[in-house]
């Protein structure tokens, strides 16, 4: 069984616009979220990660988490043609082995200039 | 700073072959991670190894083999390769929560 749910899998926005992204967990032991962009034949990168209630802005990108519905949600405001991306949401869950990350499956990211 | 070295970048092996991907690491970080990933979708964990000569089974490691010899490289063996088959796999490392990844090996089975 997946423990991470992202939706939607496809996201296509203008150039401008902001960009939400959902994340859930189906796992009651989770303790951090994280949110990895890769672009196209690239590898992963940590955008941001959170792990309290409430939100957390870094320049366009800002974080939701509610930790009670195992939600977080990661919002890119004014997207740019190079926020185009693949992002995954992974989640840490408490008793695994410490750094094990479970990644959900991605939501594709296309921004139209 | 530190990186993460994946050899083959590119791999191109014949069904029923056995195939070994290797990375390396220098950040001195003791977990690391192999990750398999289809076109467009996201990770999956195959091992992992949490110290030097650790291994342990993630959620797809049956037809793979890994080794930890030593603390800076994990290695990844394709035991039987199946025909048309074509992923990325992707190494990474860990020391605390935040994971790094190398760049990754492409395999393409013909």
């Amino acid at each position: 069984q997946q423990k991470v749910q992202q939706s939607p899998e496809s996201l296509i926005v203008p150039e401008g616009g902001m960009a939400s992204l959902n994340c859930t967990s189906s796992d009651r032991n989770v303790d951090y979220f994280w949110w990895y962009r890769q672009h196209s034949g690239k590898s992963p990168k940590m955008l941001m990660s959170i792990f309290s209630n409430g939100e957390k802005e870094e320049g366009r990108f800002t974080v939701h988490l509610n930790k009670a519905s195992l939600h977080t949600s990661l919002h890119i405001r004014d997207s740019q043609p190079s926020d185009s991306a693949l992002y995954l949401c992974a989640a840490s869950i408490g008793g695994s082995a410490l750094g094990r990350l479970h990644f959900g499956a991605g939501t594709q990211l296309i921004v139209i200039p | 700073g530190g990186i993460i070295t994946q050899t083959p970048k590119f791999l191109i092996g014949q069904e029923g072959q056995k195939l070994t991907l290797k990375c390396q690491q220098n950040f001195n970080h003791d977990t690391m991670y192999w990750y398999r990933q289809d076109s467009g979708k996201g990770l999956r964990l195959i091992y992992y190894s949490i110290t030097e000569n650790d291994l342990q089974k993630g959620d797809l490691s049956e037809g793979y083999d890994a080794s930890r010899e030593k603390k800076s490289s994990f290695s990844l063996t394709v035991t039987s390769a199946q025909k048309n088959e074509m992923a990325v796999f992707l190494c990474a490392s860990t020391r605390g929560r935040e994971q790094y990844f190398g760049p990754g090996t492409r395999l393409t089975v013909l």
